[in-house]
């Protein structure tokens, strides 16, 4: 069954620090689909990223960049001069199905990004 | 404007009652679900309905029932409230049409049971 570890719980830095969110996924299929998820304090649960498994293009999208490796079963998250909105749980999460998502998700890392 | 809505957004009653969550969304998406988050923020998805039929049904208590009247709308019913029904629920959406599309999730109900 797919399953998705988050194995760090918590993480603090002090702002302008990068930090990297580590994501490790199991799966039994060759086709699947990775996400990344924020929650701030307030609660909501945003978007930030999908990954197809067949592309494995890492991707860059502001101070945000995601390192995914097929080989290593790892689709990680950087950070890049973190700010303190940055502070926030952070979930990574697999789908071995694209039809309706089955989302399967990590545990969360919880970031703190200090003044 | 908002996508995914839900109400209530904070739930208080004794355990025993039976409530309800409403979930609509105004996006056209075709496919709704509905998570459970625990209070260490864990993740789960308990069901996933497409175009009103039940296609994901996780272990969940058959205390349990969603509803779907509508593509619009995912509404959530509890039988007996129990002190572990306590948790942060999440309606989402997606649309199905050339997926995977990411989901789109509500803003949650805070539900206490006392």
């Amino acid at each position: 069954a797919q399953k998705v570890t988050q194995a760090q719980t918590e993480i603090s830095v002090v702002e302008k620090e990068d930090v990297t969110l580590d994501c490790v996924y199991e799966t039994r299929d060759t086709t699947y689909y990775l996400f990344w998820y924020k929650q701030p304090p307030s609660g909501e649960l945003v978007f930030l990223i999908r990954r197809n498994s067949f592309d494995e293009q890492n991707e860059i999208s502001g101070r945000y960049s995601w390192n995914f490796q097929k080989s290593t079963s790892s689709f990680n998250f950087t950070i890049t001069a973190s700010q303190v909105v940055d502070s926030a749980v952070y979930f990574c999460a697999l789908s071995e199905r694209p039809l309706p998502l089955d989302m399967r998700f990590g545990a969360g890392t919880r970031l703190t990004v200090k003044p | 404007d908002t996508a995914v809505s839900q109400t209530p957004k904070y739930l208080v009653t004794q355990m025993g009652n039976d409530k309800s969550i409403k979930c609509e969304q105004n996006l056209g998406h075709d496919t709704m679900y509905w998570y459970k988050q625990d209070s260490k923020k864990f993740l789960k998805i308990m069901f996933s309905y497409n175009n009103k039929e039940l296609i994901i049904n996780e272990t969940v208590p058959n205390r349990f029932s969603p509803k779907s009247p509508d593509k619009a709308h995912l509404n959530l019913h509890i039988n007996s409230l129990e002190l572990g029904d306590s948790a942060v629920y999440f309606c989402a959406s997606s649309p199905t049409s050339g997926g995977p599309y990411e989901q789109y999730f509500g803003p949650g109900t805070r539900l206490t049971v006392t």
